[in-house]
């Protein structure tokens, strides 16, 4: 599976887009971004995955570039609740495990 | 909404003795993992099982631990004699299948080996 490129921290207020990115460059044909959040110690938590097309849920947008090389999840607004570290992880069409890295510590403030 | 449910949410267990973490995954999925978190590091994959077999293990995955499904419903991971080192969080999490299914994690249970 592609590494990704997180940036470690990430500051937002609440209320406001969270944009979080992610770089997978050497990202191949068959592999998805997927999206977990981790509240403290909490189980990671699924938010949206794709493979090139944008994709929006009730939780957020991803935005994938045409090249597929990087992407960006997007939070529309922001709520205290929406603090945790994000993980941005590509996975191979018909696997199973994911690949934890560090993600994104994202913190919202009032 | 099913979610993944384990138990317990903490154990405490003296070095050298068998521990059983159970979590029962969401009733239509057939794809079931554990991974850990020891404190301040990132998850990490254990092992996934489907159809009543391992799929795929990590190299964490020694022959201390094993995994079962003894019934319909419940997933389990042993660990046969625990060291100071095993001490961290758990978590179970299942899918209904391969990518691009989404796994769903289960709330840990959080292991201390004293």
């Amino acid at each position: 599976d592609a590494k990704t490129t997180q940036p470690t921290s990430m500051d937002c207020a609440e209320g406001r887009a969270a944009n979080l990115p992610c770089n997978h460059s050497t990202i191949s044909g068959n592999e998805y971004v997927y999206w977990y959040r981790q509240i403290h110690s909490q189980g990671p938590q699924y938010i949206i995955h794709g493979l090139k097309n944008n994709e929006t849920n009730e939780m957020a947008s991803l935005i994938i570039t045409e090249d597929r090389k990087s992407s960006t999840l997007i939070l529309p607004h922001a709520t205290l609740r929406d603090t945790a570290v994000y993980y941005c992880i590509v996975r191979g069409y018909n696997t199973d495990k994911l690949i934890f890295g560090t993600g994104t510590r994202l913190q919202v403030f009032p | 909404e099913p979610e993944v449910t384990q138990t317990p949410s903490h154990q405490v267990t003296q070095m050298g003795q068998e521990v059983i973490l159970r979590c029962v995954p969401i009733s239509n999925h057939l794809y079931f993992y554990w991974y850990r978190q020891i404190l301040g590091q990132k998850v990490e994959f254990l092992v996934s099982f489907y159809n009543n077999e391992i799929s795929e293990k990590s190299e964490i995955f020694d022959d201390q631990f094993s995994v079962e499904r003894p019934d319909g419903s419940n997933f389990t991971l042993k660990i046969r004699s625990t060291k100071l080192e095993d001490s961290a969080m758990y978590f179970c999490a299942s899918s209904e299948g391969l990518s691009p299914t989404e796994a769903f994690f289960g709330q840990g249970t959080r292991l201390t080996v004293v």
